[in-house]
C-alpha cells in the first residue's frame, strides 16, 4: 500500500514535443505528491509538487495533472528541450510525516 | 527552496574501513532530516530519519550498528558507514526541508561511496 507505481520506464521524446509521465498510488492517506527531477550523479531536485484539493498545477512548461478518484497523477512537460534529459521520479508522503515514497523513476531522453 | 549540501561528493575506501558523510541544511535549521540510498538505475530509498537530539529511525531491513546517523546540532547530520563492504558502495542523499508541514522536501547532492 506504500508503492507508487511509474510509467513508463523510459521515454524518448523530439524536441518540441510533449513528454508525459504517469503515477499511482494506493494509499488514500498520501497527501502531497512531488515531482523530482535527477540529473545523473546529482541529487534530486524538487520540480513541482500538487496537493489532492486541485485537479491541475502548472508552473512553466510543467503541469501536473491530478485525478484522487483513480489515485493517479501524471507530469506533462510541454515543449521538450534536450536539456530536459534527465531522470523524474514522482512521490507521495503524508505531509505531517514528510516521508516520501518514491516510484521506480523514467528516464527521459528528448531528441534535438 | 532551501539548500541542502553533502560532503564529501563522493568518496572510495577500502574495504573494513569506515565513512563519514555530512549533510548540513545550510540557510535553515532542521529537526529532521532523512538519509536516502540509490544504486545505479534505481530509485531512491528511505534508509534512516534523523531527529536532532535524538536517536535516528531506520526503516526496516537496515542495519542500524552499519549506518549510524548523528543529529547533533540543527543544521548537521551525519551518516557513518562502519566496516564498509563493497555491497555498500552506493549513492547516498540526505534531505530536509525548511517548512516540515508543506511535505515539500530538499536533497543534497549527494555522496557517491566505493568500497574497494
Amino acid at each position: 500500500q506504500q508503492q507508487v507505481k511509474q510509467s513508463p520506464q523510459s521515454l524518448i521524446v523530439q524536441k518540441g514535443g510533449i513528454s508525459i509521465i504517469n503515477c499511482a498510488y494506493e494509499n488514500t492517506a498520501f497527501d502531497y505528491f512531488p515531482w523530482y527531477q535527477q540529473f545523473p550523479g546529482k541529487g534530486p531536485a524538487l520540480l513541482i509538487a500538487i496537493r489532492p484539493d486541485v485537479s491541475e498545477k502548472k508552473e512553466g512548461r510543467f503541469t501536473i495533472s491530478f485525478n484522487k478518484s483513480a489515485k493517479q497523477f501524471s507530469l506533462h512537460i510541454m515543449d521538450s528541450q534536450p536539456g530536459d534529459s534527465a531522470t523524474y521520479f514522482c512521490a507521495a508522503s503524508i505531509r505531517g510525516f514528510q516521508k516520501l515514497v518514491f516510484g521506480t523513476g523514467t528516464r527521459l531522453l528528448v531528441s534535438p | 527552496g532551501a539548500v541542502v549540501s553533502q560532503h564529501p561528493s563522493w568518496v572510495i575506501c577500502k574495504s573494513g574501513t569506515s565513512v563519514k558523510i555530512e549533510c548540513r541544511s545550510l540557510d535553515f535549521q532542521a529537526t529532521t532530516m532523512f538519509w536516502y540510498r540509490q544504486f545505479p538505475k534505481q530509485s531512491l530509498m528511505l534508509m534512516a530519519t534523523s531527529n536532532e537530539g535524538s536517536k535516528a529511525t531506520y526503516e526496516q531491513g537496515v542495519e542500524k550498528d552499519k549506518f549510524l546517523i548523528n543529529h547533533a546540532s540543527l543544521t548537521l547530520s551525519t551518516l557513518t558507514v562502519t566496516s564498509a563492504h563493497p555491497e555498500d558502495s552506493s549513492f547516498y542523499i540526505c534531505s530536509a526541508s525548511d517548512r516540515p508541514n508543506t511535505g515539500e522536501l530538499f536533497f543534497g547532492e549527494g555522496s557517491r561511496l566505493t568500497v574497494l
